[in-house]
């Protein structure tokens, strides 16, 4: 069982529409993040946020973290080719030495 | 400036045979783990170190053995390999615990067990 489940898992969309993704976790996190993988590649990371609903704005993608902090949302707004990729969310529970990696959502934008 | 190095790229194993997969940083960072990454699960905490002579299990380290003897090198040994360990291996660092800082991966390890 994943501590950390995604939704959806795949996501294929047209170029300039808007997609939600979500993470969301039975257990509270000290901090969440979110990544983005490329094929071949390591996952680069996004954004963090640690404070429950804190908003974080990164060009036109938006990062929620839940009120509870066992939960997060990632907003893109008219989606880019460039967007197309492997988004991970990733918490800390307590001690940051263990990081819990999401399932994944696999993002394809068609131009 | 070359951050995480893993070394090989792809490798193929026989059920059985052992290996090492390398992991060196350049970036003077005390934490270092390894992932494996298969299709579906994310990425899977396989063991950390919080500094060299400090080793600790993450999610799933059955049939994976660990040793930080510096602070630049984290290898990871399958002491006798199964085709359930076939995936993709990445090595991630961080200047600290992850809580707040950002963590640098490696391009991963392609292996394949038969």
């Amino acid at each position: 069982t994943q501590l950390l489940e995604q939704s959806p898992q795949f996501l294929s969309i047209q170029e300039g529409e808007n997609l939600t993704v979500y993470c969301n976790s039975s257990s509270v996190f000290s901090s969440l993040q979110w990544y983005r993988q490329e094929p071949g590649e390591g996952p680069v990371l996004l954004v963090t946020v640690v404070t429950g609903g804190e908003v974080k704005k990164l060009k036109r993608l938006t990062f929620q973290f839940g009120d509870a902090r066992k939960d997060s949302s990632l907003h893109i707004t008219a989606a880019q080719p460039g967007d197309t990729g492997l988004y991970l969310c990733a918490g800390d529970t307590d001690t940051g030495n263990q990081f819990y990696f999401g399932t994944g959502t696999s993002l394809t934008v068609i131009p | 400036n070359a951050g995480v190095t893993q070394t090989p790229k792809f490798q193929v194993l026989k059920t059985g045979q052992s290996m090492t997969l390398q992991c060196a940083q350049d970036m003077n960072h005390e934490y270092m783990s390894w992932y494996r990454q298969d299709p579906g699960m994310g990425l899977r905490l396989i063991h950390y170190s919080v500094g060299a002579g400090i080793t600790d299990q993450g999610e799933v380290p059955n049939g994976y053995n660990v040793s930080r003897s510096t602070t630049e090198d984290f290898p990871l040994r399958l002491l006798s390999a199964a085709p359930s360990q076939t995936s993709v291996y990445f090595c991630a660092t961080a200047g600290t615990g992850w809580g707040d800082t950002e963590a640098f991966f490696g391009q991963g390890t392609r292996l394949t067990v038969v």
